[in-house]
């Protein structure tokens, strides 16, 4: 049974990079059949997509982001990360990393979940 | 972007209830939507993957049905654990989008 745990700081002041990285056990990272991304869900709303990646490296990134997402793979750490730059109060939320199954690039539905972490973005 | 609406937007049901909730995407599909739950203070489960294929573990009192641009989430009969938030979630385009989601709560 997989198993994902977000790691990061809880508060980023606006205008800096929120990190955060996906550790990933019970199952290895490099596996051809899945893909590893990013959701949030901002106080008392829905969930957006964030982006996604696969253990070689691709990519794909929500358009909404306007290019401040960056995901990258640690193969070796069996993680992957988040790195969101320029945040405002808008990108406080609770993010959640999850695997993704589905053939389709960057995944078709969100079948394994971490518990979440709650980041504020605040001076 | 594909645009998901769910209805309605909450209901309160009683044990026992059959329950059936609705997701429309605002072009066609497919048959590439699946289904959450999510209880308070827990991140989402997935219930049904490609519209109507029950996932492992899932408790058989829960179906989904549609293709194309209309979708139903049905519970036969509620249960107390299935309180908290349903959200539909399209995979026909990127990126990936939900419905802003049904809350469901005991009557």
């Amino acid at each position: 049974q997989v198993q994902l745990l977000e790691s990061g700081p809880g508060l980023v002041k606006p205008s800096e990079t929120l990190s955060l990285t996906c550790s990933v056990s019970g199952g290895y990272i490099a596996n051809a059949n899945y893909f590893w991304g990013w959701v949030r869900q901002a106080p008392g709303k829905g969930l957006v997509w964030l982006g996604s990646i696969f253990y070689r490296g691709n990519t794909n990134y929500n358009p909404s982001l306007d290019s401040r997402l960056t995901i990258t793979v640690d193969k070796s750490k069996n993680q992957f990360s988040l790195r969101l730059n320029s945040v405002t109060a808008a990108d406080t939320a609770v993010y959640y990393c999850a695997r993704l199954g589905g053939a389709t690039v960057g995944g078709n539905w969100f079948e394994s979940w971490g518990q979440g972490t709650l980041v504020t973005v605040s001076s | 972007d594909i645009q998901m609406t769910q209805s309605p937007s909450s209901l309160s049901a009683s044990v026992g209830d059959r329950v059936t909730i609705t997701c429309q995407a605002n072009q066609d599909i497919n048959k590439f939507l699946n289904w959450y739950h999510q209880r308070p203070g827990q991140a989402p489960k997935l219930l049904i993957s490609d519209a109507s294929n029950l996932r492992a573990g899932v408790p058989s009192r829960f179906s989904g049905r549609g293709s194309g641009t209309d979708f139903n989430l049905i519970i036969s009969s509620l249960e107390p654990e299935d309180l908290g938030t349903y959200f539909c979630q399209q995979y026909e385009t990127l990126p990936l989008t939900f419905g802003p989601g049904t809350t469901v709560d005991l009557k």
